[in-house]
């Protein structure tokens, strides 16, 4: 069961610049997107999320873009601060008749200083 | 900031023993939910409840596994007869809304011997 996919397992960027982590899924229901970052022996802390009626969320450093007819969502990091370094999952679910999230492998970024 | 506890941090069972895994969630939320995170893969729900009953499960979460809010504040996964496959870091998660951002507790990581 594979509906949400994050295809690169690890990322290495220098700080300053920008992190770009990728996320694709196949389920056409999913219509609302989260970003989670995990430290190790932290749980999953909430980032930034976005909903199938926006292509694009931002907060501070942090945002989500979602192209729905790709169905590929990413998140931009800018700029990258050695803080980042983290684990990022990305989870889907539709909005209605479930409430459970649909989370990607995750992708390891590691901000070079 | 208010945030999801978990106890223990560190379970070590031996198979066929029963464990408990204990969360207190976030005071004024009404969702409550347990994710499991195996090594080196992703985190998959396991069971969603609200209003004191179980509001979706997935087909990990069988006859052996079980959740309870025995009062206002506690909210406990149990497994009956633990196997070696159920070896994983456990998160118990909140949200104020059926849908809406996760918070999660930073985990128990299980290990059946």
């Amino acid at each position: 069961d594979q509906q949400v996919k994050q295809n690169s397992p690890s990322l290495s960027v220098q700080e300053g610049r920008i992190s770009i982590l990728n996320c694709d899924y196949t389920n056409s229901m999913f219509d609302y997107f989260l970003w989670y970052k995990k430290y190790p022996a932290e749980g999953p802390t909430f980032l930034i999320s976005i909903s199938s009626i926006k292509d694009k969320n931002e907060d501070g450093r942090f945002t989500v873009f979602l192209n729905k007819s790709a169905k590929h969502l990413s998140l931009h990091i800018v700029p990258s601060q050695p803080g980042d370094s983290a684990v990022y999952f990305c989870a889907a679910s539709p909005t209605s008749g479930t409430y459970k999230y649909i989370f990607g492998t995750g992708t390891r970024l590691k901000v070079l200083a | 900031e208010p945030e999801v506890t978990q106890t223990p941090s560190h379970q070590v069972t031996q198979m066929g023993q029963e464990v408990i895994l204990r969360c207190v969630p976030i005071s004024n939320h009404l969702y409550f939910y347990w994710y499991r995170q195996i090594l080196g893969q992703k985190v998959e729900f396991l069971v969603s409840f609200y209003n004191n009953e179980i509001s979706e499960k997935s087909e990990i979460f069988d006859d052996q596994f079980s959740v309870e809010r025995p009062d206002g504040s506690n909210f406990t996964l149990k497994i009956r007869s633990t196997k070696l496959e159920d070896s994983a870091m456990y998160f118990c998660a909140s949200s104020t809304q059926g849908f809406e951002k996760l918070f999660f507790g930073s985990g128990t990581q299980l290990s059946v011997l």
